[in-house]
């Protein structure tokens, strides 16, 4: 079963503006992952928050991880039409393997 | 690097028939993985290697299906017989553990495998 549950499934915003998605997980973690998906691709690698930071960031990301929530969420500020994808949070478990949520389709529109 | 790359990039093939899809991970990556994609059930680990070694296929859906590591850089997926249940993007990525036991972090993910059974 998937441990991560991204949400909204879908979010469909103006170019510029700000994109938040959320990730909600219920065991602990090592770390929390995001990756981003283009249609008909393969995943990418975003940005990874260990479990013992609050807050992350690279570039227009935004990362911030609640262990007590056991929730994160990814913001992408100014956001560009490049932007379309679907985006995934991965959990870390441990025994070395991710857990994918359902993932959050991201419209952008110009 | 070319980086993770898969084959075939779209295979479609007829109930019954065998399917073997084909995975090059990234050289020097010693962790390799095979996802499933389907509109229904996400993304779902199949299979993952350490050092070509099977480690965890608890993810397998069943009998019909087996991944084998002959070598560092070479996986395949096989499906035999396939069904048109199996219809989905199939995806290999490769992660590197900086040290023995090391945490294992990102993964890369190759272009996928869409297979559709009819």
């Amino acid at each position: 079963s998937q441990q991560g549950e991204e949400d909204p499934q879908a979010l469909s915003i103006q170019e510029g503006e700000n994109a938040t998605m959320n990730c909600s997980y219920k065991t602990s973690i090592n770390n929390l992952q995001w990756y981003r998906q283009n249609s008909g691709r393969g995943l990418v690698h975003l940005i990874l928050i260990r479990s013992n930071e609050r807050e992350k960031h690279s570039g227009r990301l935004r990362v911030t991880l609640d262990t007590s929530k056991k929730s994160s969420s990814l913001l992408i500020t100014a956001s560009r039409a490049a932007d379309t994808a679907s985006y995934f949070c991965a959990t870390d478990q441990g025994a070395q393997k991710l857990v994918f949520g359902q993932g959050t389709r991201l419209t952008i529109n110009p | 690097d070319a980086g993770v790359i898969q084959s075939p990039r779209h295979e479609v093939t007829e109930m019954g028939q065998e399917v073997t899809l084909r995975c090059k991970p990234i050289s020097g990556h010693d962790y390799l993985f095979w996802y499933r994609q389907t509109m229904m059930r996400g993304l779902e680990l199949l299979i993952y290697f350490n050092n070509n070694v099977p480690i965890d296929d608890s993810g397998m859906p069943e009998d019909r299906f087996s991944a084998k590591m002959p070598n560092a850089s070479f996986s395949t997926l096989k499906i035999q017989p396939s069904e048109p249940r199996d219809s989905a993007v199939y995806f290999c990525a490769s992660a590197w553990s900086p040290a023995p036991n090391g945490i294992r972090e990102t993964q890369y993910f190759g272009p996928g495998t869409r297979l559709l059974v009819l």
